[in-house]
């Protein structure tokens, strides 16, 4: 399977613990996004790289939130101090160069659960 | 305030019959998507729209970018159990780069 893949597919975590996602996408692709997902709800953009650089942040995003991509290839996304509120499916994406048909394949997601 | 919102939120309906989804914005985009997403999978493309009016058909489904390309719609027809999912409209708007911006969906179930 080619696909974007997503490491864990769920995590179970207390309060106040730290977790880290890791999103392996599309090999030849330079673009990479996370995106958070609540229930009922469309996606929310949180982050994008373009090769190894981090182009742009959510200005929502809390700073307990860092996403790397240090090679231009993995991406990952730590979040400290976990909160109840971080409670979500977490989607990366990957996509090849950004035109105005920019294609974006999603992985499965990483469903967190704070307790 | 959602930038893209989408109507209705949820929709339940029999097999064999006909719906719209509609996706409206007070902004302008480059360009529109529309993703279907199933319980526990990531969304998945379904069309891209680019020019203003244009229309893009994919079996029974019929999408149509508004003139001012400031809304979307979503045409089904005869619509399938296995058309069940979370229907998702985004956009990329043309003042804010090439970052892709969600609706909160359309939850469409089919019944046999």
């Amino acid at each position: 399977d080619t696909g974007v893949s997503q490491d864990p597919r769920h995590k179970i975590t207390k309060r106040g613990q730290n977790v880290t996602f890791r999103c392996d996408p599309i090999s030849e692709h330079n673009r990479l996004y996370w995106y958070r997902q609540t229930l009922g709800q469309g996606p929310e953009f949180l982050t994008y790289f373009q090769n190894e650089a981090q182009l742009e942040k959510s200005r929502l995003l809390s700073d307990r939130f860092s996403a790397e991509r240090p090679k231009g290839s993995f991406s990952t996304l730590e979040i400290q101090r976990t909160e109840q509120g971080d409670s979500a499916m977490y989607l990366c994406a990957s996509s090849l160069t950004a035109t105005t048909n920019e294609k974006l394949f999603f992985g499965s997601g990483t469903q967190l659960s704070v307790l | 305030t959602q930038l893209l919102e989408q109507s209705p939120q949820f929709l339940s309906i029999q097999e064999g019959e006909n719906l719209t989804v509609y996706c409206n914005s007070s902004s302008v985009f480059s360009s529109l998507q529309w993703y279907r997403q199933e319980p526990g999978e990531g969304p998945v493309l379904l069309v891209t729209v680019v020019t203003g009016g244009e229309v893009k058909k994919l079996k029974r489904l019929t999408f149509q970018f508004g003139d001012a390309r400031k809304d979307s719609s979503l045409h089904i027809t005869a619509a399938q159990p296995g058309d069940t999912g979370l229907y998702l409209c985004a956009g990329v708007r043309e003042t804010s780069g090439s970052r892709l911006t969600f609706g909160e969906g359309t939850q469409l179930t089919v019944n046999p």
